[in-house]
């Protein structure tokens, strides 16, 4: 099984609609991130996490919302999906030591 | 802002060529420097990790090279093979987590 798991892998969708993606660990990491990927954008941070207390905007969070249900769990939720939105999305972990990044094998988000 | 800038955006060569991906990034003060490795709509998979005090890392036919005051790395890939062929980022922590740098994709033909 897979250490950083995202839930659902492809998810098409109509505009309007609440979408919410869903990423569990088992490396036991405290941090957490949500990424998206768009062509010739390359990753940008849409939230994090440090704990299960905390929890940051990154650069692009404007039309995103985050919950961080336990020290594995964190999840992505769009309240009013647009095709912007459009994208390949990642959940990430990484440890307080090292800070090595380690990522899930992405949710493809298709909104019409 | 911390920006990371890699070049060239797109690299082909032939099978067995040692090739050098460059990398590089705006402010230097730097926590540590990741290589990833991007098969085409899959996930990032960590190569190499260099911490900030650290000038070099090896894994295999790769080695990353870290200069904080110039602010560049470089992964060097030795004899590569056609299982090579990916889209390779860099990304560095420092203040804010990872920065992502926008990839070369690199195509090794057999």
């Amino acid at each position: 099984d897979a250490d950083v798991t995202q839930t659902p892998r492809n998810r098409i969708t109509k505009t309007g609609k609440r979408i919410m993606l869903e990423c569990s660990q088992t490396k036991g990491h405290d941090r957490m991130y949500w990424y998206r990927q768009d062509p010739g954008l390359g990753l940008q941070l849409i939230y994090y996490s440090f704990d299960v207390k905390d929890i940051n905007k990154g650069e692009i969070s404007d039309g995103y919302s985050v919950s961080r249900q336990a020290q594995a769990k964190f999840s992505l939720s769009l309240e009013s999906a647009i095709p912007n939105q459009t994208a390949l999305y990642f959940c990430a972990t990484s440890g307080s030591g090292t800070g090595e990044l380690f990522f899930g094998e992405g949710s493809r988000l298709t909104v019409l | 802002k911390q920006e990371v800038t890699q070049i060239p955006a797109a690299l082909s060569v032939p099978e067995g060529e040692n090739l050098v991906l460059n990398c590089s990034f705006t402010d230097s003060a730097i926590y540590n420097l990741q290589w990833f490795r991007q098969d085409p709509g899959k996930g990032l998979t960590s190569l190499l990790l260099i911490q900030s005090s650290q000038r070099e890392q090896t894994s295999g036919r790769l080695n990353a090279s870290l200069d904080k005051s110039s602010g560049r790395s470089t992964l060097y890939i030795a004899a590569s093979q056609p299982g090579d062929s990916a889209t390779y980022l860099c990304a560095v922590t420092g203040n804010t987590p990872l920065v992502f740098g926008k990839g070369t994709r690199l195509s090794v033909i057999a």
